[in-house]
């Protein structure tokens, strides 16, 4: 069971835009930065978003981060079949003193 | 280019001991924060532990404290993860991963699997 909330699928057709939420607590996302990373099959992950909103160099900004107090959401637009992967939340944890990881959210483009 | 790169796993018998390398290369390794992470076969991302960069900091995840020490040598680039009592569900790819802040993986390796098993 994981600190962070995902829900273990999501799906959307070309063009789509998708919304992958991961809902926290207080000791986590209330209280700290929300990151999200990517990850292809056979694959190591990749950082997708960090500080809540903000993309590192290279990453289309069809991507986008949003936090609302203790939950964050990934929000992928004009969706393409590249998109497909694994899409992870993270947190610090105050009350765990480590970092938190959602379960995972499998994307399909349908 | 930062470059990290895991050596060192392999299979080992529930309960025995195994070492992991990460050697970094491409940055200043010793003004960054590093942490291992790690995956079981199917499943998703569990963090394991860090280190700051002058090791006065490290914090475990619980289902390894006690167990796993990590550690580095800033003089040699290098970042280590000692896994004593080994456990089936240890069992996993075993990731480094650079720190810009706790949480903010930068950098990843590509991975060095572990596999327990009797």
């Amino acid at each position: 069971q994981s600190v962070l909330t995902q829900p273990p699928s999501a799906s959307g057709t070309p063009g789509q835009r998708v919304i992958i939420p991961c809902s926290g607590s207080t000791s986590n996302i209330g209280s700290n930065y929300v990151y999200w990373y990517q990850q292809f099959p056979g694959m190591a992950p990749r950082l997708l978003i960090y500080r809540n909103n903000q993309r590192p160099s290279g990453v289309p900004d069809r991507f986008s981060g949003s936090k609302s107090g203790t939950s964050a959401s990934l929000a992928i637009s004009g969706l393409r079949s590249e998109d497909e992967a694994d899409y992870y939340c993270a947190a610090w944890d105050d009350s765990l003193s480590g970092v938190v990881f959602g379960g995972g959210t499998k994307l399909t483009v349908l | 280019e930062v470059q990290l790169v895991e050596s060192g796993g392999g299979l080992v018998q529930p309960g025995g001991s195994l070492r992991l390398s990460c050697a970094a290369s491409g940055f200043t390794f010793s003004t960054y924060t590093m942490n291992w992470v790690r995956q079981a076969p199917g499943k998703g991302l569990e963090w394991v532990s860090f280190i700051s960069s002058s090791s006065n900091t490290i914090y475990y995840a619980d289902s390894v404290k006690g167990r796993f020490t990590i550690s580095r040598d800033n003089a040699k680039n290098s970042l280590y993860l000692q896994m004593n009592s080994l456990r089936d569900e240890d069992t996993a790819i075993y990731y480094c991963a650079r720190d810009q802040a706790p949480g903010w993986h930068d950098y990843w390796g590509q991975g060095t699997l572990v596999t327990v098993s009797s």
